[in-house]
Formats: C-alpha cells, sequence, structure tokens
C-alpha cells in the first residue's frame, strides 16, 4: 500500500510570492492534517479536513490556506510568502475510524529569499 | 496553547543498552498520547501511542509508559541499535488536535 506522497519534496520561492503544496492520503483514508514544521516551533498544527470539509484549525494567519478535494487529495497554499514561512510542511493521513493514527508523508521543504 | 516538553534535547547511548526518552504534558484533559521517530530528511514515523486510560503499553523493543499524576510519559526503546538514531517527540491530544513536542535527539555509539 502506497504511503502518504507530498509534493514538491524542495520548493524555493521569494517573499511576496504565494505557494501551494500537494498531498495524496493513503488509499481509502478520508483525513488529512497538515503540519509546519521548524526548528524552533517544532511541529505545529495548521488545519484538518474530512470529506472536503475543515473540521480543524491551527493558530495560524488567513494567509495559510487549504482544501481536500473528493478523492481525498488535498493542498494547502500560503499566499504572500514571509521569511518566515521556510519550514518543512508535513501532511498526515489518517482512517475515517481510526482517526488518531496519523501517517506522515515526507514533507515538503519550502524555503522563502 | 498547549505545553508539551522534553526533558532533554540530545541523548546518547551505546548500543545494545536500553534508551528512555522523557516527555512532559501540561493539558491533564489529553486523552491520547503517540511517540514519533523522525528521521533526517523524511516525515514523522509512527512508534507506539497510549490512551490516558492506559498506564503503559509495550510494542516490538517499545514501551511507552504514562503518569497522569505528574502528567509525564516516556519511551523506552530497548536494546538500542544503530538504526534507532534519530529525533524522537511526543504529541498528546484532547480529542481536537495534537499538540508535538519539539523532540528528542538520539545517537545510538557503535
Amino acid at each position: 500500500k502506497a504511503g502518504v506522497t507530498q509534493t514538491p519534496r524542495y520548493l524555493i520561492k521569494t517573499r511576496g510570492q504565494q505557494v501551494t503544496l500537494s498531498c495524496s492520503p493513503i488509499s481509502g483514508h478520508r483525513s488529512v492534517s497538515w503540519y509546519q514544521q521548524t526548528p524552533g516551533q517544532g511541529l505545529q498544527f495548521l488545519f484538518e479536513y474530512f470529506s472536503e470539509t475543515q473540521r480543524n484549525k491551527g493558530n495560524f494567519p488567513g494567509r495559510f490556506s487549504g482544501r481536500q478535494f473528493s478523492n481525498s487529495r488535498s493542498e494547502m497554499n500560503v499566499s504572500t510568502l514571509e521569511l518566515g514561512d521556510s519550514a518543512l510542511y508535513l501532511c498526515a493521513s489518517s482512517y475515517t475510524n481510526k482517526e488518531y493514527e496519523q501517517y506522515f508523508g515526507p514533507g515538503t521543504r519550502l524555503t522563502v529569499t | 496553547g498547549e505545553s508539551v516538553g522534553l526533558h532533554l534535547p540530545t541523548l546518547s547511548v551505546q548500543e545494545g543498552d536500553n534508551s528512555i526518552i522523557n516527555c512532559a504534558y501540561s493539558n491533564s484533559a489529553s486523552d491520547y498520547f503517540i511517540w514519533y521517530k523522525q528521521e533526517s530528511g523524511k516525515g514523522p514515523q509512527f512508534i507506539i501511542d497510549i490512551r490516558s486510560n492506559m498506564d503503559k503499553r509495550q510494542g516490538q523493543r517499545v514501551t511507552v509508559l504514562l503518569n497522569k499524576t505528574v502528567k509525564h510519559l516516556s519511551l523506552q526503546i530497548a536494546a538500542t541499535q544503530p538504526g534507532d538514531s534519530a529525533v524522537y517527540f511526543c504529541a498528546e491530544n484532547t480529542g481536537n488536535q495534537f499538540y508535538f513536542g519539539t523532540g528528542t535527539s538520539l545517537t545510538v555509539i557503535p
């Protein structure tokens, strides 16, 4: 069974630009969560989607948004990039009935210059 | 917000020895905890979980202990191997979202 996949794996953007990251969950998983990982802050929750609906949202500004498609694939978008947005963005998926067991993808390394 | 702390940022152990990684959490309402392992360049990998109605849970070479009285979680790795070298972090969930610690870097000395 294929794991969680994320594209692209690496991305370099300049301040002010916007970026879209993609996540394909494990087949059968309907819940997708996004996290930002930085050395200083660790893993911080961005948002969670289930059946195309955002169920939970972390404490990030409105520049961070996401969506989920009918096939459970998810995208997150960051607009007006800032230097502080440089981080590893991780996506995690889980089963409907075992929502706590999250399986992570390899992440997208975003560098903002 | 939640505070999930780790007692030590780094830990070095001799190959074959047992490793113990500790984690403190702040929310007594947290009812589910997970330990993750993250190797360089990879996403976090689920190791073992425990619910708040349990004190101990064992997996393959790993044991998680939960002390709700002092809000403390530990991960024990038996017979540590070089492949265990990674960053380990705990996560707590109150039913709404996960809060993660910043991690402990485990180095296994051959």
